[in-house]
């Protein structure tokens, strides 16, 4: 039983390059999700996606872009990396037939941008 | 809008202390609330959940209660291992959207 999977689990990144995030889930859940967590700021969600074909923002989508072609993946890509984005990536999915359900997270990417 | 406010730490104890780590929440609705655990290097773990008023959620001996009268969900333990050290983070979700809402999290070291 996998849950999320996420890689790379380390990637450092000069700025300018793009690069995605890549996020598998087995467990056939409709909604997934980014965050990027940085000191003293928590869990700030970037995009989300309640099924395949649809995506939207959250609070901090600026230089993201994501994807979701079908149920089980959900990339995320960085279109032109900055040292801003240096921070652990998570990704998260969750059935959104159960109401109060929790979310299940991956074990993160952690971004170094210089 | 909706937040979550926790105190951030860090909250350090000796083994066998007794934990409190404040949590309240602004939220429309009546939402769901959360607890989850981060160990080093790890992604987050739901420790524990509530979903309706006076709702008491536990897990491994963490205890939080939906107190709907306060919008707080204060995780507490009687007696800590060092093996609880980890970052605590308060979540909710509300009833009107899919998203959930993030405390800043509380990083626990407990001292043997």
């Amino acid at each position: 039983n996998a849950g999320v999977t996420q890689t790379p689990k380390f990637q450092v990144l000069k700025t300018g390059q793009s690069m995605t995030l890549q996020c598998a889930q087995d467990m056939n859940h409709e909604y997934m999700s980014w965050y990027r967590q940085d000191p003293g700021m928590g869990l700030r969600l970037i995009h989300y996606s309640v099924g395949a074909g649809i995506t939207d923002q959250g609070e901090v989508p600026n230089g993201y872009n994501v994807s979701r072609s079908t149920t089980e993946d959900f990339p995320l890509r960085l279109l032109s990396a900055a040292p801003s984005q240096t921070s652990v990536y998570f990704c998260a999915s969750r059935p959104t037939g159960e109401r109060n359900s929790p979310l299940h997270f991956g074990n993160g990417t952690r971004l170094t941008v210089t | 809008g909706n937040s979550v406010t926790q105190m951030e730490g860090p909250v350090t104890l000796s083994e066998e202390a007794f934990l409190t780590i404040n949590c309240t929440y602004t939220a429309t609705g009546y939402p769901s609330l959360f607890w989850y655990v981060q160990y080093p290097g790890e992604g987050l773990q739901l420790l524990l959940k509530a979903t309706k008023a006076d709702d008491k959620g536990s897990n491994k001996g963490f205890e939080a209660t939906y107190r709907k009268e306060t919008t707080s969900f204060h995780l507490e333990k009687g007696s800590v291992q060092v093996s609880d050290s980890a970052v605590y983070f308060c979540a909710h979700r509300d009833n009107y959207g899919q998203n959930f809402v993030f405390g800043p999290g509380t990083r626990l070291s407990v001292l043997p």
